[in-house]
């Protein structure tokens, strides 16, 4: 599975729209982008994820460059319980999550 | 909803204690998953299982061995605690049909050894 950097850290104000970035430039043809969170004391929960296309769920929307080198995740309207550690991951689709590397993520912190 | 249960959410054991940490998911997922989370770490995979009885080494096996008789059940084993296995162990599971094929995650077990 490739790699995937991810600022360690992020602030952004209540109400405004949080774009987290994630790079994975070494990511291959048939590897999609995920994206997890974890509020503290949770376990990870799944957000989005998308292999080439823009995708929008009711959670967020995962904007992936054309070279699908990078992408960006984007809370439209972050709330204080947006507040958690969010986790950018690139694996083959249809392994179920099979050897699903997590890295540190990015703490993301929604001040009011 | 998926759920993922984990059968302690905090657990203090000696070191050379036996343990065991039992993970049980209702949704009839075929992939079942052991991580632990240690600060400044991430989350790393241990072991994970894609069928009854069937294990893989994820990337931190030593000190760990896993158990599967069940579909539903994926038991993490500590032969012989150690103070370095003191950590937060979470437990996932997926689907390997449909498109969506992500991870659902338990709440995870505080795992302290002394």
């Amino acid at each position: 599975d490739a790699k995937t950097t991810q600022p360690p850290s992020m602030d952004c104000a209540e109400g405004r729209a949080a774009n987290l970035p994630c790079n994975h430039s070494t990511i291959s043809g048939n590897e999609y982008v995920y994206w997890y969170r974890q509020i503290h004391s949770q376990g990870p929960q799944y957000i989005i994820h998308g292999l080439k296309n823009n995708e929008t769920n009711e959670m967020a929307s995962l904007i992936i460059t054309e070279d699908r080198k990078s992408s960006t995740l984007i809370l439209p309207h972050a709330t204080l319980r947006d507040t958690a550690v969010y986790y950018c991951i690139v694996r083959v689709g249809g392994t179920g999550g099979f050897k699903t590397i997590f890295g540190a993520g990015t703490r993301l912190f929604v001040k009011a | 909803d998926v759920k993922v249960t984990q059968s302690s959410r905090y657990l203090v054991k000696r070191t050379g204690e036996k343990v065991f940490l039992e993970c049980v998911q209702d949704m009839d997922h075929e992939n079942m998953f052991w991580y632990r989370q240690d600060p400044g770490l991430g989350l790393r995979l241990i072991y994970f299982s894609y069928d009854v009885k069937m294990k893989e080494k994820g990337d931190i096996p030593e000190g760990y061995s896993v158990s599967r008789e069940k579909k539903e059940r994926f038991s993490l084993i500590l032969e012989s605690a150690s103070t370095n296995q003191t950590s937060m162990y979470l437990c996932a599971s997926s689907s390997r049909q449909g498109g969506r094929r992500e991870q659902y995650f338990g709440p995870g077990t505080r795992l302290t050894v002394t």
